[in-house]
């Protein structure tokens, strides 16, 4: 089964960039066909889809066009995990921080156009952004 | 971007009771909505994909339907561990993905 399991702070200073890590467990390769995801929570947004990675023949990106200009998805495979970082943070970026899978086994190639649900998820990282 | 609403927000319901709980999609999404189960402090568990395909693991009580832009989670009857927050998700259409506000079930 897999988990996946979040780590990083919960306290990041305005202007700073904001640092998690997923570290995927359960026998599944990180670059096995599904995308790995960060969605946010907070009241004002609800659930929030900020990006993915998924591989195929490379290491391929999508974001959000909210923060396109602030995130970054690294997958390191060595240690099978994946990791956001969202830069020049503010308060507005403060909210509960999910990595997840998305299916997206069925799409070979370029799936850019493609989507699918969400059939994992890790137990959330609070990050409250705050001088 | 497809807009996902929920309905009702807040739901009490007794144990055993059954409930429905309804998503309305803003245009066509075909049946690619998810629903998802989140407990208080935990992430959400996915439940049903493709409207009415139930995920590994999720009790019979549970089932999922649609009708037009019409999605609709029942549970025939409640049990103590599924008084959480429920969300529906769309995946036909994107980006972005896009989510409902929630309906939150609690104990009368």
């Amino acid at each position: 089964q897999v988990q996946l399991q979040q780590s990083g702070p919960g306290l990041v200073k305005p202007s700073q960039t904001l640092s998690l890590t997923c570290a995927v467990s359960g026998d599944v390769s990180l670059s096995n066909g599904a995308a790995w995801i960060w969605i946010r929570q907070s009241p004002s947004r609800g659930l929030e889809w900020l990006g993915r990675a998924y591989y195929r023949s490379r290491w391929r990106y999508d974001y959000a066009g909210s923060v396109n200009s602030r995130i970054t998805i690294s997958p390191d495979t060595w240690r099978n995990q994946f990791s956001l970082h969202l830069s020049a943070v503010t308060p507005d970026d403060t909210a509960v921080y999910y990595c997840a899978r998305e299916h997206l086994n069925s799409c070979a190639g370029d799936c850019h156009r493609a989507s699918s649900y969400i059939d994992v998820w890790g137990t959330g990282t609070t990050v409250v952004v705050s001088s | 971007e497809i807009v996902m609403t929920q309905s009702p927000a807040t739901l009490s319901v007794s144990p055993g009771e059954r409930v429905t709980l309804s998503c309305r999609a803003s245009q066509s999404i075909a049946h690619k909505v998810a629903w998802y189960q989140q407990r208080p402090g935990q992430g959400p568990r996915l439940l049903f994909y493709g409207a009415y395909n139930r995920a590994s693991g999720v009790p019979g009580r549970f089932s999922g339907s649609e009708s037009g832009t019409e999605f609709t989670l029942t549970i025939s009857s409640l049990q103590s561990e599924d008084f959480a927050t429920y969300y529906c998700h769309q995946y036909h259409t994107w980006p972005p993905h896009t989510f409902g506000q929630g309906t939150r079930l609690e104990i009368k």
